[in-house]
């Protein structure tokens, strides 16, 4: 089945740092996802990607769809102690109701 | 508007009993989805429902069932848990037109089986 790969699986900044993680798939998708999730609680979408090489920001959040389709990165600027918690990306194929999700980065910033 | 709903929120079963998960989004969407998170394995999909009386298996249904009862609301049973369903349980939903594929969770449910 469809697999993503995310990395790093986990990151320990200082606050203040900028931040970037990533997603690899081996097969195409038509839509990339990122999501954070804090402790005890569901996962929150972040941002929504839709076409090829796209780039949308969410405040100091910053993600791109790969001109493959079988990518996408995620960037935070400036990071706060509320970053905390762990992405995740999701990817869905064409045709598809379903997503399939990476296993997330695990972020730690202290302050 | 309270979006994805999930009841109950912590759970402790023994092993054979049974149970049923409650879900419920009030974002008028027609798909709903039941996940489970292990640590290391992010989300894996159970079962999902694509409209109001359709229901398909995910990659990891074996000792569940699911019901649409309605639009808003798709249940998880499990009929005689097992301490390998020791997990975090999140139920979701999307719409089918537009914005496809943008998934809203609810805050989960904690279930443990000794």
């Amino acid at each position: 089945g469809q697999q993503l790969n995310q990395s790093p699986q986990s990151m320990f900044i200082q606050e203040g740092e900028d931040v970037s993680m990533n997603c690899t798939s081996s097969s195409i998708f038509n839509t990339w996802l990122w999501y954070k999730q804090d402790p005890g609680e569901g996962p929150v979408l972040l941002i929504a990607l839709y076409k090829a090489g796209e780039l949308t920001s969410n405040g100091r959040l910053t993600a791109q769809f790969g001109i493959t389709r079988k990518d996408s990165f995620l960037n935070i600027s400036a990071s706060i102690p509320s970053d905390v918690g762990i992405y995740f990306c999701a990817g869905r194929g064409s045709g598809s109701e379903k997503l399939v999700f990476g296993k997330g980065t695990k972020l730690t910033v202290n302050p | 508007n309270a979006g994805v709903t999930q009841t109950p929120k912590f759970q402790v079963l023994k092993t054979g009993q049974s149970m049923t998960l409650q879900c419920a989004q009030d974002m008028n969407h027609n798909s709903m989805y039941w996940y489970r998170q292990d640590p290391g394995m992010g989300l894996r999909l159970i079962y999902y429902s694509a409209s109001e009386g359709t229901t398909d298996k995910g990659e990891v249904p074996n000792g569940y069932n699911v019901s649409r009862l309605n639009k808003r609301e798709f249940s998880l049973r499990l009929e005689s848990a097992a301490p390998s369903q020791t997990s975090v349980y999140f139920c979701a939903s999307s719409r089918r037109e537009g914005a496809v594929g943008e998934q809203y969770f609810g805050p989960g449910t904690r279930l443990t089986v000794t």
